[in-house]
């Protein structure tokens, strides 16, 4: 069963316009959340996060928005560039479990059009 | 940037092989990861560490051992490789708590 879910596989937005990105988590003992972004033929690169206690997290043009009664977080990009074309994966936390261990989400592809 | 390298980068084996995929870290982090990435999955746990010499199953370990005898590296070995074992390998380290995991550049492994 997956804890973590990203149930659009891909994205298509005009360069310029707003990206968002979902995704939806089971597990209540998730408090820390996390996105990356991958690039074909890399690693995944850590873009932003959210702790439980906030709502909200912004940095430059990515904002994630995490709305715990619903178990839903979703990513902003404001404006999207041809440079964000990649894939973006959801990560969740449970910081008081062993390992520090991250749960992904199957991700979404993201096409930025000129 | 946290100094993280895998190798191989690349590898073509045949099934019954044996395979290890070797991580080095150079940022002196306690905990280290290997993740596989398939199509569909998103990148699944295979084993991590917490320390040298102290590991622990993730979600798909099965055919997968681990060992971790220096904080800098972390071997992952392919006792008897199969098909269903071609895929996508990415090292992870991290300092733990409220830290991101950094990654690996990843590597391609494929299994005749």
């Amino acid at each position: 069963d997956q804890q973590v879910k990203q149930n659009s596989p891909s994205l298509s937005v005009q360069e310029g316009r707003i990206s968002i990105l979902n995704c939806d988590y089971t597990n209540s003992m998730f408090d820390y959340f996390l996105w990356y972004k991958k690039y074909p033929a890399e690693g995944p690169t850590f873009l932003i996060s959210i702790s439980s206690i906030k709502d909200k997290n912004e940095d430059g043009r990515f904002t994630v928005f995490l709305n715990k009664s619903a178990k839903h977080l979703s990513l902003h990009i404001v404006p999207s560039q041809p440079g964000d074309s990649a894939v973006y994966f959801c990560a969740a936390s449970a910081t008081a479990a062993a390992g520090n261990k991250l749960t992904f989400g199957g991700g979404t592809r993201v096409l930025v059009k000129p | 940037d946290a100094g993280i390298t895998q190798s191989p980068r690349h590898k073509v084996t045949e099934t019954g092989t044996p395979v290890t995929l070797r991580c080095h870290q150079t940022e002196n982090h306690r905990y280290m990861y290997w993740y596989r990435q398939d199509p569909g999955h998103g990148l699944r746990l295979i084993h991590y560490s917490y320390g040298v010499k102290d590991t622990d199953k993730g979600e798909v370990s099965d055919g997968y051992s681990v060992s971790r005898s220096k904080t800098e590296d972390f071997l992952l070995t392919l006792e008897s490789a199969t098909s269903s074992q071609t895929s996508v390998y990415f090292c992870a380290t991290s300092g733990g708590g409220y830290n991101e995991q950094f990654f690996g550049p990843g590597t391609r492994l494929t299994v005749l």
